[in-house]
């Protein structure tokens, strides 16, 4: 069955640059979230979309931003980087259920591993 | 708050003993529990998951939970465990009204020794 798709898997950067990360949710799924695992840490949502709105808001920093696109794909954008953003990032997905209710569960990608140097 | 706490931040057992992990949340409201287990290097998986209905419910690799609404807990078990499920787990929850997002336990780590 297909699974998240996450790319790249790895990513160094230096810090005050740019980094983009790509999410492809499983096919028909319509809702992204965006996770954030520090070393040691439980994941912390930080931004999630139900087609192609921003449904919900955690705590992402006002240097990240993030989209939906029509084909269901999310990019989070992050700039400014800083070595505290380094972590693994984990995109899951998941399809609304005929309610609109919490009933979505969630299928994670394999994540991409962030290092700021 | 609505919170998901996990006891044990590590739990050493030997080969073929039974375990337990143990997660409590805090809510107000509804809410439905997940277990994710995590490989190292790996993402999350998906072991099992309460939404409603019977309180006992089974998942992969022969784990099974017990969601007790009295006690908010969903304590994670197997009877009987193997080298390969030396792993971190972790406890989540969607509480009603949050939009769907995941709160998470600190997880608890999984030692199997021979």
């Amino acid at each position: 069955a297909a699974g998240v798709i996450q790319s790249p898997r790895h990513l160094i950067k230096e810090k005050r640059e740019t980094a983009t990360l790509k999410c492809y949710p499983i096919p028909r799924h319509d809702t992204v979230y965006w996770y954030q695992q520090g070393p040691g840490q439980d994941p912390q949502f930080l931004i999630s979309f139900y087609e192609k709105m921003q449904s919900d808001k955690g705590s992402i920093p006002d240097r990240f931003s993030a989209q939906q696109f029509s084909d269901y794909h999310s990019e989070l954008n992050m700039s400014s980087l800083e070595l505290g953003d380094s972590a693994l990032y984990f995109c899951a997905s998941s399809a609304s259920g005929t309610s609109g209710g919490t009933q979505e569960t969630q299928y994670f990608g394999p994540g991409t591993r962030l290092l700021v140097l | 708050a609505q919170s998901v706490t996990q006891l044990d931040s590590q739990v050493p057992v030997f080969e073929e003993a039974p375990v337990e992990l143990r997660c409590n949340y805090s809510s107000s409201v509804s809410v439905y529990l997940f277990w994710y287990v995590q490989y190292p290097n790996q993402g999350l998986q998906l072991l099992l998951k309460y939404l409603s209905g019977s309180t006992l419910v089974k998942g992969i690799n022969g784990f099974e939970a017990e969601f007790n609404k009295s006690q908010t807990s969903f304590h994670l078990r197997k009877p009987s465990v193997h080298i390969s499920d030396t792993a971190e787990y972790f406890c989540a929850a969607q509480f009603s009204g949050g939009y769907n997002k995941l709160i998470f336990g600190a997880g608890t780590r999984l030692a199997v020794h021979p």
